[in-house]
Parts: C-alpha cells; structure tokens; sequence
C-alpha cells in the first residue's frame, strides 16, 4: 500500500532532550515536505527536500534540522525542543515538486515539549 | 499569507449537496487551486486541483469562476463520514521548480443526519 509513514504518532518529552520523528514513504517520491500544525495558525511548512541531499527551509525553520540522505526518508530532528515546539507534525511526498503534483499526507505525530 | 478566503463553518444536511466556496482573488495565471481535507486530526487528504477548467473526480467537482477569482467545491452527495476542514489552497511557485502549499484555516464541514 503506498502511504508515508511516521514514528512515533505521540510522544511527550522534556525541554532539551534531543528527538527525532521520522518519516518514510514507499512510492519513490523525490519531494517530501514538514509541517507544524497548530490552533488557528493552520499548517505551516518547516523544511522541505526536493531530492537526495537537497534540503530547504520552509517558513518556520528555526530550532529544527532535517536530512535527506535516502529518497525514502526524511527525519525531523529537534536538537533542543523547547514548549513553543508543542504541536502536530505532519510529514507529506509527492512526485515531484510541480505544481500538479498531489502531495501525501502521513498520519501526524503529535508532540509535547514539557 | 494564505491567497484563499473561506468560509470558517457551514452545515449541510447528509445526502445533500455541500457546496463549499472559496476566494481567491489575486491568484497569478499560473497558480492551481488545490483542495484537501482534513478529518479530526488526521493527515490532510486531497480531493482535487485545477487550474482554469471545471474538474470532477470520484470524490468532488471543482467549478472556478471564469476570472479565475473563485471557486467552490461540490461534494454531491455528503455523508457523515465527509464531516471534516476543508482547505482550499493556492500553491505558489518558489525558485526554480519547485512551490508550496500555503494551508489557511479552512471551512469546517458539519455533516447533520
């Protein structure tokens, strides 16, 4: 089944201590793309990848890290999460980066910064 | 700067028709209007795109205005499993070839028995 994939789907943790949520996709996508989804700010973009070692920040970039070292996947790293990093993350894929391409929603995980 | 404008809730009855409006008046030629949806807090899901001509898929249709300043999104027959946000999105070019999807804060469906 082609679908994205991401770990954990919840998790509660404490200012400082370093995190990953990764994130996977088996439909051989050259874009993916992470966004922050919080209450009447709607979804905004963090970082996104147009390819293999091609990464670029999205809107809201600050205290985050990815990396795109297979096609397959794209973890997003908190080095120091901080409170304001409380929210659901949603990672998505798509073929390409055009502007016809439909981008695939994973099913979000939801993160708490104590 | 989302480039859509929506109605934030609307209700519609099941087995009706939802018509779903969305403005996007300063929208650029060669800027697709996207529609997703969310349910509870899901991942978003797409139902449609077009650029210039009515579309229809499975899911909906997407009827834009000539000018190309609106459109609305018709689920013809709503259930209650169709009871969601839905995002009406302009994805807009960045350098090179690439672009993004600017989420706004959607128009919450009600889906009543």
């Amino acid at each position: 089944e082609a679908q994205v994939t991401q770990n954990p789907r919840y998790l509660i943790t404490v200012t400082g201590k370093k995190l990953t949520v990764t994130c996977s996709q088996n439909m051989n996508h050259e874009y993916m793309s992470w966004y922050r989804q919080d209450p009447g700010l709607g979804l905004r973009q963090i970082y996104y990848s147009m390819n293999v070692e091609v990464t670029d920040k999205g809107d809201v970039p600050e205290g985050y890290k990815v990396s795109r070292k297979e096609k397959r996947n794209f973890p997003l790293i908190l080095e120091s999460p901080s409170p304001n990093q409380t929210s659901l993350y949603f990672c998505a894929s798509s073929l390409l980066a055009g502007f016809t391409d439909t981008q695939y929603f994973g099913p979000g995980t939801r993160l708490t910064v104590l | 700067d989302a480039k859509t404008t929506q109605p934030p809730s609307m209700d519609c009855a099941e087995g009706r028709a939802a018509n779903l409006p969305c403005n996007h008046s300063t929208i650029s030629g060669n800027e697709y209007v996207y529609w997703y949806r969310q349910i509870h807090s899901q991942g978003p899901q797409y139902i449609i795109h077009g650029l210039k001509n009515n579309e229809t898929n499975e899911m909906a249709s997407l009827i834009i205005t000539e000018d190309r300043k609106s459109s609305t999104l018709i689920l013809p027959h709503a259930t209650l499993r169709d009871t969601a946000v839905y995002y009406c999105i302009v994805r807009v070019p960045l350098r090179g070839n690439t672009d993004k999807l600017i989420f706004g804060t959607g128009t919450r469906l009600q889906v009543f028995p």
